[in-house]
């Protein structure tokens, strides 16, 4: 089974510049989360969507960063502009969460993001 | 909110040794608790969960059990090998409405042979 696909796996770019990064959930999972790791802050949850709306943004650090779910499969991470202490390795999960807190998250293998 | 604390690391080990990872948590009423563990490059992946008191979560040769009296879900393993070397958090739901989890920073265990 396809689990969690993030794309892409690495980005380097400069500082300034936007940035999208791309998540496609597993097939009939509800819910879906954009983490942020770095090893000052351990793993930071940004935002999560369930049913494709956005349920909890208060992780986003600030206006420059942006989440959207169209529809089911597919969501995007935007960020602009893009500033070095962005840098980090960002995760996207997914969970068939049927209103209940106790189903596990399935995670993508995430994109590790330099920004010079 | 919810909350989880787990022991901070590393801890480093020789191959075949005990291991144990602490976590504690503080929560409204009893909520399932999880470990993932991350290995190098790659994603976070359940290990194990338990949904209620006094359950205990098994795979891969790792347990913990669900203790309500110490708030805790402790991680352990009997023997370790090379290939347990890798992250390890501890997590929780965020509260009880939603179905965002919320994670310990993670303790990096390495095995060496």
């Amino acid at each position: 089974d396809a689990g969690v696909i993030q794309s892409p796996r690495h980005e380097v770019t400069e500082m300034g510049q936007e940035v999208t990064l791309r998540c496609k959930p597993i097939s009939g999972h509800n819910s879906l989360f954009w983490y942020r790791q770095t090893m000052m802050r351990g793993l930071e949850l940004l935002i999560y969507f369930n049913n494709n709306v956005p349920i909890d943004d208060s992780g986003m650090p600030e206006d420059r960063f942006s989440a959207k779910m169209p529809n089911a499969s597919f969501s995007t991470l935007k960020i602009q502009p893009s500033e070095p202490r962005d840098s980090a390795v960002y995760f996207c999960a997914s969970s068939s969460s049927r209103g209940r807190s106790n189903q596990p998250q399935h995670f993508g293998d995430g994109t590790r993001l330099s920004i010079l | 909110g919810n909350s989880v604390t787990q022991m901070e690391g590393p801890v480093t080990l020789s191959e075949e040794a005990f291991l144990t990872i602490n976590c504690t948590y503080t929560a409204t009423g009893y909520p399932s608790l999880f470990w993932y563990v991350q290995y190098p490059g790659e994603g976070l992946q359940l290990l194990l969960k338990a949904t209620k008191a006094d359950d205990k979560g098994s795979n891969k040769g790792f347990e913990a059990t669900y203790r309500k009296e110490t708030t805790s879900f402790h991680l352990e393993k009997g023997s370790v090998q090379v290939s347990d070397s890798a992250v390890y958090f501890c997590a929780s739901p965020a509260n009880q409405a939603g179905t965002a989890l919320i994670f310990g920073k993670g303790t990096t265990l390495s095995v060496s042979s």
